[in-house]
């Protein structure tokens, strides 16, 4: 159990143009889903957290208007990073948790495989 | 306040051995502290939690040590194998920020056979 997913896994765009990834937790009602990126070697950085049906809240320093976020369904959210540029190149990562009373993945969050996007 | 703070950086160990992977944290109210291992290219996956009730927990061959007045908590791998080298991070959030989870910067595991 605890199977979140994302697609695609790789994606290579031009510069300008826009991306949607989409993040599914397959086994699980996910009331609250987070954005990361990763450069390389480097450590996870939260990006937004979204919970289904209302606006995501995005970090510090995070462009809301460049990384539209939508989360509208339990199962579902989308992170669509528009107008891309090669500064944007990057692993993105998602995770999902339950967050229902009594429900039983506790408080855990369960990642995604992630998607390597890259900007020419 | 924020940070998590992770040692070592990097980590090679025989394999048989123990690895032992450090985190610090300054806010006290952190009350999860979760471990992941990610392998390149892959996402985090959690490999065990804690909460500031216990002092131990163990699954397996991992196990974490918790200290709550010394704010700081351990990951501790037995008998390392060559198949546990990865990245490991550890983590803390707190149940009223709706658990965002702060990352240690990692520590990358290499275990030779």
């Amino acid at each position: 159990g605890a199977v979140v997913s994302q697609h695609p896994s790789r994606v290579i765009c031009k510069s300008g143009t826009s991306v949607k990834i989409e993040c599914r937790s397959l086994d699980f009602q996910a009331t609250t889903m987070f954005w990361y990126r990763q450069f390389p070697k480097q450590s996870l950085m939260l990006m937004a957290t979204s919970n289904e049906g209302s606006k995501a809240t995005y970090e510090q320093g995070v462009e809301k208007d460049k990384f539209l976020i939508n989360h509208a369904s339990l199962t579902l959210s989308t992170l669509t990073v528009t107008s891309a540029h090669p500064e944007d190149s990057s692993f993105y990562i998602c995770s999902a948790k339950e967050g229902r009373a009594g429900g039983y993945l506790g408080d855990e969050q369960y990642f995604g495989p992630g998607t390597r996007l890259t900007v020419t | 306040q924020q940070q998590v703070k992770q040692s070592p950086q990097s980590l090679i160990v025989q394999k048989g051995g123990i690895s032992i992977i450090n985190c610090a944290y300054e806010n006290t109210a952190f009350d999860y502290f979760p471990w992941y291992q990610q392998f390149p290219g892959k996402g985090p996956a959690l490999l065990i939690a804690i909460r500031p009730d216990v002092s131990e927990k163990k699954e397996g061959r991992f196990t974490i040590s918790f200290n709550k007045s010394a704010k700081q908590f351990s990951l501790h791998i037995m008998d390392s194998q060559p198949g546990d080298s990865a990245t490991y991070f550890c983590a803390a959030s707190r149940m009223d920020s709706s658990y965002k989870l702060i990352f240690g910067s990692g520590t990358r595991l290499l275990v030779r056979p």
